[in-house]
This record gives structure tokens, sequence and C-alpha cells, in this order.
């Protein structure tokens, strides 16, 4: 089962636009990952964010945390058309490495 | 660094058939996972190995199962296939520091599997 719930399910944006996706999730987490996956191939890392840390940036990306809240958000800035792909949120809560992803925001941004 | 490489990438397979597909980690990663992704359930987790023991398995039949060599190598493999193992297995490799920490998982391109 999904622990994590993404919203929105699809996003359509103009080049140059932000994006924000945020995700929910049920049980405590040791940290919270995003990922992109293009056409169905494999996942690439975005971003990693702590259970203790409450907002992170890499580039164009910001990831915010809410523990309280059971909730993330992962804003793209100034959107690309390769940015155009799927965004899954994925969380790990316990001693493995076990992830849980959501089910993901499919992110499309017109030229 | 290479990344993780899986092979074979492409596979098709009959009912009741079965099958053993491969993950390469990165250099010096210990942690293997394995993941299915189907469009239906979305992303879900397999099972993990680290140094060549089962360290978590996710809710799946025992037609599923796993191995990790000495090298950190992985193979899965699933056995008496059904037309729903359709789908495309993932397997990600990551280095955590100790047994009990997380590190970022990289994935590999996948295999997809066609069970017809």
């Amino acid at each position: 089962s999904q622990q994590g719930e993404e919203d929105p399910q699809a996003l359509s944006i103009q080049e140059g636009e932000n994006a924000t996706m945020n995700c929910s999730y049920k049980t405590s987490i040791n940290n919270l990952q995003w990922y992109r996956q293009n056409s169905g191939r494999g996942l690439v890392h975005l971003i990693l964010i702590r259970s203790n840390e409450r907002e992170k940036h890499s580039g164009r990306l910001r990831v915010t945390l809410d523990t309280s809240k059971k909730s993330s958000s992962l804003l793209i800035t100034a959107s690309r058309a390769a940015d155009t792909a799927s965004y899954f949120c994925a969380t790990a809560n316990n001693a493995g490495n076990m992830l849980t992803f959501g089910g993901g925001t499919r992110l499309m941004v017109k030229p | 660094k290479a990344g993780v490489t899986q092979t074979p990438r492409y596979l098709i397979k009959t009912r009741g058939q079965q099958v053993t597909l491969s993950c390469s980690p990165i250099s010096g990663h210990r942690s293997v996972s394995w993941y299915q992704q189907t469009p239906g359930q979305g992303l879900q987790f397999l099972f993990e190995y680290f140094s060549e023991t089962q360290r978590n398995k996710g809710n799946f039949p025992g037609r599923f199962s796993g191995r990790q060599f000495s090298n950190s190598r992985s193979e899965m493999n699933v056995s008496t296939l059904e037309l729903g193992d359709s789908a495309l297995y993932l397997c990600a490799s990551s280095s955590p520091r100790g047994l009990h920490s997380q590190e970022t998982q990289y994935f590999g391109p996948g295999t997809r599997l066609l069970v017809l």
C-alpha cells in the first residue's frame, strides 16, 4: 500500500512558471525523498530531507517538510520543458531502506 | 562512478515461466532494494538486501525472491509468472553508513517485464 498521497495528480504549466507539488503521509518518518521519473524510466533522486529539517534547497528546487502535518511540498522554480516528468515523494520510516512511495504528480511544462 | 545497472532491460515471458533479473549497484554500495512499478499499484517495495542478508521485505507472495552476492550484486527471481507480474522492476542501491542509517537511494533504469 502507498503511504503518501500526492496532490495534484497532474499539473500543466507554462515554461518559466513555478510548479508546486504536495505530498502527505501517514506514519512517522526518518526522512522524505523526492524523485523524478521520465516516461517510465528509472527514478532520478532529487532531494532528501530529514525529519529534523524543515526546508532544503537544491538549485531550482525547494522542499519543505512539516512533520506535525505529515506533509511535504516540492517547488520547482522557473520551470523548463525538460522538467516535464512524473514526480514522486517517498518516505523512509524504519532501520532499513524501504521507501514507501506516493502516487506521483505528472508535471507537464509547455514551451 | 558508474550508475546502477540492470539486466536485461526488456523481457517477455509466458505465464507459468520463471524469470531472473539482475542488478549491479554503484561501486561501494552495500544495500540493494527492489521495487515493482505498475500503472494500477504504483511503486511498491519488494525487498532490500544489505551485506547479503535480506533486511526488509514487502508484501509480495513467496513467488518473489531475491538474493545478494558478496560483491553486492543482486538478483531477484519470480517463479510461476502471472499476467499481473507485468511491470517495471526497479533496483536501487545506497551506501548507508551503518545498519541503522538511511541514505539516498540511486535507481537503475529498470527491467520491463511483459508476461503473456
